[in-house]
């Protein structure tokens, strides 16, 4: 168990339409991380927040985005979705205070399936 | 920007053979690496990391990997296969952004198979 929880685990929903994808990081983690794996493109990294501040932009689209709330936990918001949406979005914790050493901590993953 | 590559999507071993699993990095600065291990249907499970404290860096389950500046490679070994550790492994780098932040840029993952 990485202390990373990620809900729902499981989600189909049909185009066109909204979800919410929630991640509670590890106690003491202040960044969150979000990334994407599909079949064709990897292991994408999404967007990342720290300490309720995003930090950095990756290969998110502008019909997702997200949030940090105060008590760190984050949700990413996938909104008029497509077919092509449909893949393993993952959540990660760190600990900042290791800077560049410190390794990223991952849950379960929601899959999210688009019909 | 950082980042890796990861040589070969697909890897097969017989059982009790070594692994090799192929990692090369990109990096203007001394990088910090990892190496996670993906089961079906789970997350991502740090293996071991590269902090520059050793150039030999021993992780979880017998894998060890060795950090070699000359080649700016960091490949994952293992002296003897077992049928568990089939599953896809990642190579990554931490990667400094603008805000002074750091993000986690991934390989694109080498699939093993092991052989009974």
């Amino acid at each position: 168990d990485s202390g990373v929880t990620q809900t729902p685990k499981h989600l189909i929903t049909a185009t066109g339409q909204r979800v919410t994808l929630r991640c509670s990081p590890r106690s003491g983690d202040l960044s969150v991380y979000w990334y994407q794996q599909s079949l064709d493109q990897g292991l994408q990294f999404l967007i990342q927040y720290y300490n309720g501040e995003e930090r950095a932009k990756g290969n998110i689209l502008e019909r997702f985005s997200a949030q940090q709330f105060p008590d760190l936990h984050s949700e990413l918001n996938l909104s008029s979705l497509e077919l092509g949406d449909s893949a393993l979005y993952f959540c990660a914790s760190s600990a900042p205070r290791k800077g560049a050493e410190s390794e990223a901590f991952f849950g379960q993953g929601t899959r999210l399936t688009v019909v | 920007a950082q980042s890796v590559t990861q040589l070969g999507s697909h890897v097969s071993v017989s059982e009790g053979a070594l692994v090799l699993l192929r990692c090369n990095y990109s990096s203007s600065v001394p990088p910090y690496l990892f190496w996670y291990v993906q089961y079906p249907n789970q997350g991502l499970q740090l293996l071991l990391k590269y902090t520059s404290a050793a150039t030999l860096v021993k992780g979880i389950n017998g894998f060890e990997a060795e950090f070699k500046k000359s080649e700016t490679s960091f490949h994952l070994t293992k002296p003897s296969a077992h049928m568990s550790d089939a599953a896809e492994y990642f190579c990554a780098v931490s990667d400094l952004t603008t805000s002074g932040t750091y993000k986690y840029i991934f390989g694109t993952g080498t699939r093993l198979k092991v052989l009974a």
